[in-house]
């Protein structure tokens, strides 16, 4: 099984900030790895997929890089709406596993 | 644009069946959609419990296969998800999730419900 380790855990920041959130694989998954947004009570929302592609809707201040078994979300110029709860996935092979996730608050 | 519902049952006894339900609409269930249970625990993070096919074919998290069944009923347009033998460790929040595009979105789960909370407690 493929183990994903995602830091920080948590993040304060302010509007207008650019923060960056970090997955690392246990092995290379070839950027079959997305990123998402969790607010409390919601759907998730896919921001990123195949590590660095935008999904359709999501806000271009998200990003994601990386390649091999480290990845990356950033967020720039932080919005109100931004604070929520952040996790990548790798789909490179099952069982597909999630990152511990990142909880963005405001500072 | 499709949307996922899930439904369950609220509460369920230990040692009992969990049966979630997630309802598909606005939209088909394409031959290429592979639908996936997920779930988050209290205080934990989310656990990929396994996906079936547009055909039924289905694949199963290790961990859990011994006590699953995912299947799909495409004249219902809903996809089930069975837990047996549940402990209060399956208390959680359960969704559903769209998957299945390996080619551009390489299977990110592009649709997901809003989840159905499940507390397994006597």
């Amino acid at each position: 099984d493929i183990h994903v380790t995602q830091s920080p855990s948590s993040l304060s920041a302010s509007v207008g900030d650019r923060v960056t959130v970090t997955c690392r694989a246990s092995q290379n998954i070839g950027d079959y790895l997305s990123w998402y947004q969790w607010k409390r009570g919601t759907a998730p929302k896919l921001l990123i997929y195949g590590a660095s592609n935008l999904q359709s809707g999501a806000p271009s201040r998200f990003s994601g890089s990386g390649s091999g078994a480290i990845y990356s979300l950033t967020i720039t110029n932080l919005q109100p709406e931004d604070f929520a709860t952040y996790f990548c996935q790798q789909t490179y092979s099952t069982p597909y596993s999630f990152g511990g996730g990142t909880q963005l608050e405001i500072k | 644009q499709v949307h996922l519902q899930e439904s369950g049952p609220g509460l369920v006894k230990p040692s009992g069946t969990l049966s979630v339900t997630c309802a598909v609409s606005g939209g088909s269930m394409r031959r290429s959609d592979w639908w996936n249970w997920v779930r988050q625990s209290p205080g934990k993070g989310l656990e990929w419990i396994g996906e079936v096919s547009h055909s039924g074919t289905t694949t199963y998290n290790p961990a859990l296969k011994s006590r699953l069944t995912i299947s799909i009923d495409k004249s219902k347009n809903e996809i089930s998800l069975k837990v047996n033998s549940v402990t209060a460790a399956d208390t959680a929040v359960y969704y559903c999730a769209r998957g299945g595009d390996y080619g551009v979105l390489k299977n990110a789960l592009d649709v997901w419900g809003q989840g159905t909370k499940v507390v397994v407690s006597s």
